[in-house]
């Protein structure tokens, strides 16, 4: 089955514990992104990637990384994970550059809920 | 103000009624448009891809006119399983290959 696989569903964690969410898909895409959801802000684009080795910033990238070295895993890391950064996150992915990308909708995980006390 | 605006309701209409979003974008080169379906704390699920011509999927009607940067999508014979937010979505053509998504519009369809 084609999906994109988030963990953990849920997380709750302290201020300044480092913690990663991964994020794995199976349907070969290139484009890979993370995004955070806040009530009444919508979703906003935290890091993508376009190809492996290849990311770049979104939107709200301040107090996460990512990596990509393999093309189906795209990890999101946060550092010292602060309150500010209680959130659902959803990782998506979809073909890429050069496989009508523009064209090409998202496929969305499940979402992990993050909160930070 | 946002890159992509959506009315956020909520819209609360009853079975069989006919309902439209509209959303609109600012950034004139923005290359691809979608509407998503979002139920409650579940993942965006594409609804529709947006064509310049217009396009249609059974009781869903998405329309896009670029010369006033603006979607819409206009759902007909609502049933209650309708009941979801809408987001607009916007793929960005420039400055990156980023996707712009409107902070959604609320359906209640009730009995």
């Amino acid at each position: 089955e084609a999906q994109v696989t988030q963990n953990p569903r849920y997380l709750i964690t302290v201020t300044g514990k480092k913690l990663t969410v991964t994020c794995s898909q199976n349907m070969n895409h290139e484009y890979m992104s993370w995004y955070r959801q806040d009530p009444g802000l919508g979703l906003r684009q935290i890091y993508y990637s376009m190809n492996v080795e290849v990311t770049d910033k979104g939107d709200v990238p301040e107090g996460y990384k990512v990596s990509r070295k393999e093309k189906r895993n795209f990890p999101l890391i946060l550092e010292s994970p602060s309150p500010n950064q209680t959130s659902l996150y959803f990782c998506a992915s979809s073909l890429g550059p050069g496989q009508d990308y523009y064209n090409s909708p998202l496929h969305f995980g499940n979402g992990t809920r993050l909160t930070v006390t | 103000r946002k890159e992509v605006e959506q009315d956020p309701g909520p819209f609360n209409v009853p079975e069989g009624a006919t309902v439209a979003f509209n959303c609109t974008y600012s950034n004139s080169a923005s290359q691809s448009f979608f509407w998503y379906r979002q139920d409650c704390r579940k993942e965006p699920k594409l609804l529709m891809s947006v064509y310049s011509s217009g396009n249609e999927d059974g009781r869903f009607t998405a329309q896009l006119n670029r010369a006033s940067q603006y979607i819409s999508l206009l759902i007909r014979d609502s049933k209650l399983s309708d009941s979801a937010t809408y987001l607009c979505v916007v793929n960005r053509g420039t400055g990156g290959f980023k996707t712009i998504f409107g902070a959604g519009t609320r359906l209640f369809v009730k009995a």
